[in-house]
């Protein structure tokens, strides 16, 4: 079975600051994609970044980016230059290559950011 | 512009009536997902279609029915037994369909349902 461990409920930051979420993870396989996706106060979720497990490279995408420890089974994603509209939830996931079964998502961590 | 609608955004419901959700996709989509969100829990998979006329039972199926008679349309329907309805729905898609089809990962989702039993 596959699980995903979010464990800062909340977190907060100053505008213009950097915050890093913290995400752990278990699975057996060893092909599988993470994600992070960003669920704001309209509740429409999005995607924020993907991370191949078989890549190396720390996956980034603007002002986010991933810190990606393969053997520690961690995948914190760590927002630069925070913005207010950064505030949100933000849930870590773990998908298995090929699985027909879909992602299996954190409990979550509530972003706020002060301005 | 393509994406999910569902329907309706709010919905109250008294005890022992069943309720259906309405999910529908203009992205060409193989796959689709429920998802039910509870406070401190996450997301967690009521059922999943990859084709048409196909579906799967996810972890926490019991006291949820799904049917998938087009490919855009993928509605949830809440029966009486249930126990704990009162929820919000997260309806999702992605290409990913049966083997061959491409996998890309990325889940796109609807703004949700919340429903409330009263």
């Amino acid at each position: 079975a596959q699980t995903v461990t979010q464990s800062q409920p909340e977190m907060s930051v100053q505008e213009a600051e950097t915050v890093t979420l913290s995400c752990t993870y278990d699975t057996s396989e060893s092909d599988y994609y993470l994600f992070w996706y960003k669920q704001p106060p309209s509740r429409q979720m999005i995607l924020v970044i993907r991370q191949e497990a078989y890549k190396q490279q720390n996956a980034t995408e603007n002002r986010f980016s991933v810190n990606f420890q393969k053997a520690a089974k961690s995948f914190s994603l760590k927002i630069s230059d925070s913005q207010l509209g950064d505030a949100a939830m933000y849930f870590c996931a773990l998908e298995r290559t090929g699985s027909a079964r879909q992602l299996t998502f954190g409990s979550g961590t509530q972003l706020t950011v002060l301005p | 512009d393509g994406g999910i609608t569902q329907s309706p955004k709010y919905l109250f419901r008294k005890e022992g009536q069943n309720v259906t959700l309405s999910c529908e996709q203009n992205l060409n989509h193989d796959a689709m997902y429920w998802y039910r969100q509870d406070p401190g829990q996450g997301l967690r998979l009521i059922y999943y279609s990859q084709i048409v006329n196909d579906f799967q039972k996810g972890d926490i199926a019991e006291g949820y029915s799904v049917s998938r008679e087009k490919k855009e349309s993928f509605p949830l329907t809440v029966t009486s037994a249930q126990k704990n309805p009162t929820a919000f729905y997260l309806c999702a898609s992605n290409k990913k369909g049966l083997a061959g089809s491409i996998t890309t990962g990325e889940l796109f989702f609807g703004e949700g349902s919340r429903l409330t039993v009263l």
